[in-house]
């Protein structure tokens, strides 16, 4: 399967617990984006990163959230000690940068539900 | 920022019937994507525009720049439509995108 992946697929946890979760975008891919979707809503950005850097971050992404792509390849998303209201699915896109057919068009992963109880 | 309005929020038809969804927004934008997604989360890109008009089997997607909508038709519809359709815009100069709220389609059989 060469689409984007997301680890794991579901996740439950207690409150005030560290979460983390794992993307893996298509592998030409330079840019990756962080969602967030809560129960009867459209996504809402959280992130993005062209190769290793971040270049914006949503004022939804608080000083708890945490994202990485270190080797510009597959980025991880840290959420430190988790709230109720973190509980949502959490989408990770990706897209190529740089021109042809499919310019910018993003291609979404199955995404990491969180429940935090 | 951009303001992303779909309508319906929620639609019930019966198998065939033609199926039209509208999205509405606010500030002029690079690109407009209608995706689709299914219960248990997993999104497909069903279509990116910035102009004009898109079809690909039964579904057909146009855009009208100066009145900022787009709508998105599906014809001879099926149950295997019941989804979720998003609009979701990039505005000029930016890479994220803004999402609708959904629309949640039923097609009984």
């Amino acid at each position: 399967d060469t689409g984007v992946s997301q680890d794991p697929r579901h996740k439950i946890t207690k409150r005030g617990q560290n979460v983390t979760f794992r993307c893996d975008p298509i592998s030409e891919h330079n840019r990756l984006y962080w969602y967030r979707q809560t129960l009867g809503q459209g996504p809402e950005f959280l992130t993005y990163f062209q190769n290793e850097a971040q270049l914006e971050k949503s004022r939804l992404l608080s000083d708890r959230f945490s994202a990485e792509r270190p080797k510009g390849s597959f980025s991880t998303l840290e959420i430190q000690r988790t709230e109720q209201g973190d509980s949502a699915m959490y989408l990770c896109a990706s897209s190529l940068h740089g021109g042809g057919s499919s310019y910018n068009e993003q291609f979404f992963g199955p995404g990491t539900r969180l429940t935090v109880l | 920022k951009n303001e992303v309005e779909q309508s319906p929020q929620n639609l019930t038809a019966q198998e065939g019937e033609f199926i039209t969804i509208n999205c509405s927004y606010s500030v002029g934008i690079s690109a407009l994507h209608w995706l689709q997604q299914h219960p248990g989360g997993g999104i497909v890109s069903l279509f990116m525009l910035s102009s004009g008009k898109k079809k690909h089997g039964r579904l057909i997607a146009t855009i009208n720049i100066q009145e900022k909508h787009s709508s998105l038709h599906i014809t001879a519809s099926h149950p295997r439509d019941s989804a979720v359709y998003i609009c979701a815009v990039r505005n000029q100069g930016a890479q994220k995108l803004v999402f609708g709220q959904g629309t949640r389609l039923t097609i009984n059989p």
